[in-house]
Formats: structure tokens, C-alpha cells, sequence
């Protein structure tokens, strides 16, 4: 079993409607992310947590929100969709005594109408 | 800020070429730096990774030299196979960036096609 999982895998919305994006994994990392990847642009990063009490914007912050429900689960919310948010979404994990290294999970594509 | 620019793809390679990927970066403070993979459908992974200038990362017959010198990190493999054909990120974490500390900056990506 995959140690980060992201679920759904790919959504197709209109604009104006809310959307979460799941995250949960099995390492045991306390430290978790969010970013989007656009072709073109590499990965950005949106949201990141370090532990269940501590939720920090990234670069893109705007238009989103997290939640960080457990130590295993984080999940991103978009409170009204819009086509511009069509992207590549995708969680990552890290452990506290290797920051450095991240662990992705498959990715979710969403799409806009 | 920190910033990562690698060489823009696609590049297209016959199997069993050399492969080179320029990465160079800029940063405050004392990055580690990294190459992950991107195989099709898929998530990032992990490819190797360098913590201090001179370190060589290696796995799976890719390597690549942290060069303070040149602010450099290229990707390097003798021989490529098929199953290369990916999409390859740089990136750094510089844990010394006050407000960005332990964040990855990617760079934009490199297309690799590996034809038979």
C-alpha cells in the first residue's frame, strides 16, 4: 500500500463550488504539504503544517484553505472554485529529524469548468 | 529569495546516450539539494540528494556534485534506458531562510524522452 494517498485521484467541478482534496498517510511524518503544479512552473507550495496544531501559508495561499484533522490526514479545501485553479495538486510528508526530504503522494487532477 | 533554474526541455535522448541536466540555484543560506523524478501519472520521487558542497548524490546510475563554486547541481547518467523517460526537478531546502525554512523550492522541470 502506498504510503501517501491522496484521494479523489481526479475531479471535474464548475466554478463557484467547494472542493476538498484529501491527504492521509501511513509514515508517521508530523510535517505535511500542499502544493500545485502547473506545466511550465515546477510544484508551488499552497499550505504546509508542521504538527496538528500548526497550519503555515506557503506562497500561493490564496483562494484556499487546510485543515489538519490528525497527525495522519490534511486535506485542502478551495471555498469557490474557479477555472484558474485547474492544476495538478499533490500532498507531501516529511519527518522532523529529515526535514529536507519530502514524500509525495500520487497527485489529484482538478479541473474547473 | 531562493530560486532554482534547470535547463528547459523537452530533451530527447537515444538509449544508451549520456545525459546531462543543468541545475543551478540560488540561495541565503546552506541549501540541500535534491533531484526528484516524475514518471508518468505519477507522484514526485526522491532521486538522490547532496547536504553540503563536494557531496555526490547517486542511485540508480544518476549522479550529481554539489558545486558551491558554480552554485551547481547538474544531473548526470553515462548510459540512459527507456525507462528513464520522465520529468526531473531540482530543487533546494534551505533551512536557513528564516520564513522559508525546511520549504522546497522546485525548479520549472525537465522533459526526458528516451527513445529505443
Amino acid at each position: 500500500d502506498a504510503d501517501v494517498t491522496q484521494t479523489p485521484r481526479n475531479r471535474i467541478t464548475k466554478t463557484g463550488k467547494r472542493i476538498m482534496l484529501e491527504c492521509s498517510q501511513t509514515k508517521g511524518h508530523d510535517r505535511m504539504y500542499w502544493y500545485r503544479q502547473d506545466p511550465g512552473l515546477g510544484l508551488r507550495l499552497i499550505y504546509y503544517s508542521f504538527d496538528v496544531k500548526d497550519i503555515n501559508k506557503g506562497e500561493i495561499s490564496d483562494g484556499y484553505s487546510v485543515s489538519r484533522q490528525a497527525q495522519a490526514k490534511f486535506s485542502l479545501s478551495l471555498e469557490s472554485a474557479i477555472p484558474n485553479q485547474t492544476a495538478l495538486y499533490f500532498c507531501a510528508t516529511s519527518a522532523n529529524r529529515d526535514t529536507d526530504t519530502q514524500y509525495f503522494g500520487p497527485g489529484t487532477r482538478l479541473t474547473v469548468l | 529569495g531562493n530560486s532554482v533554474t534547470q535547463m528547459e526541455g523537452p530533451v530527447t535522448l537515444s538509449e544508451e546516450a549520456f545525459l546531462t541536466i543543468n541545475c543551478t540555484y540560488t540561495a541565503t543560506g546552506y541549501p540541500s539539494l535534491f533531484w526528484y523524478v516524475q514518471y508518468p501519472g505519477e507522484g514526485l520521487q526522491l532521486l538522490l540528494k547532496a547536504t553540503k558542497a563536494d557531496d555526490k548524490g547517486s542511485n540508480k546510475g544518476f549522479e550529481a556534485t554539489y558545486r558551491k563554486e558554480t552554485t551547481s547541481f547538474h544531473l548526470e547518467k553515462g548510459s540512459v534506458q527507456v525507462s528513464d523517460s520522465a520529468v526531473y526537478f531540482c530543487a533546494l531546502s534551505d533551512l536557513y531562510s528564516g520564513a522559508g525554512s525546511y520549504q522546497l523550492t522546485f525548479g520549472k522541470g525537465t522533459k526526458l524522452s528516451v527513445i529505443p
